[in-house]
């Protein structure tokens, strides 16, 4: 049972906008960063976004991050066959870094 | 360029122990915290903790408390992760990974190393 939760799966088809949910508390989303986190299959995880809403440089701008109260979400336009992966989100929470379970994308 | 690189993958009985290390290069090793998660077969991340390498100041997680020690060769810019008491349920793929200070901000990711435990 993860801290943050996700929805396990999301779908869209190419070109579409898929948005994915991470729910937490007050103790981690409330009140720190949210961060989230590609994995391509076989890869090891890559930062996708920062402090909420932020691309490390590299990132397209088809991901944008955003958060409000205890919930952040991920949003992911012009979807491309390439953006099939698993995406986590994590926080910060009392010196420890809690981890949503995850999301299977599925580009159909 | 930011490195960091694990040691090979290890075959262990139940109630054995694992060690495995992490070497960084490319920035200064004391600067950011080292995380450590796994990721079992087909399943999601889980984080198992961080070690400060500056202080050698740790924080685990609860399900590995008591099991998991994390420790730091300033020398030679590696971190080590040891887990004990192994068990099936911890075949999985450890990763060491480098983070801004008091932050889920993981930047860096070393590339894995399968554990398996079977007997």
């Amino acid at each position: 049972q993860s801290v943050l939760t996700q929805p396990p799966s999301a779908s869209g088809t190419p070109g579409q906008r898929v948005t994915i949910s991470c729910s937490g508390s007050s103790s981690n989303i409330g009140s720190n960063y949210v961060y989230w986190y590609q994995q391509l299959p076989g890869t090891a995880p890559k930062l996708l976004i920062y402090r909420n809403n932020q691309r490390p440089s590299g990132v397209p701008d088809r991901f944008s991050g955003s958060k409000s109260g205890t919930s952040a979400s991920l949003a992911i336009s012009g979807l491309r066959s390439e953006d099939e992966a698993d995406y986590y989100c994590a926080a910060w929470d009392d010196s420890l870094v809690v981890f949503g379970g995850g999301t299977k994308l599925t580009v159909l | 360029q930011v490195q960091l690189v694990q040691s090979g993958a290890e075959v262990k009985k139940p109630g054995a122990s694992v060690n495995v290390s992490c070497k960084a290069s490319g920035y200064t090793f004391t600067g950011y915290y080292v995380h450590w998660l796994r990721q079992a077969p087909g399943q999601g991340l889980e984080w198992i903790g961080w070690i400060n390498p500056n202080s050698g100041g740790t924080n685990y997680a609860q399900k590995c408390q008591g099991r998991v020690t994390m420790t730091r060769d300033t020398s030679i810019s590696t971190a080590y992760m040891e887990l004990s008491s192994l068990r099936s349920d911890d075949t999985a793929v450890y990763y060491c990974a480098r983070a801004r200070v008091h932050s889920a901000e993981i930047d860096y990711w070393g590339q894995g190393t399968l554990v398996t435990v079977s007997s």
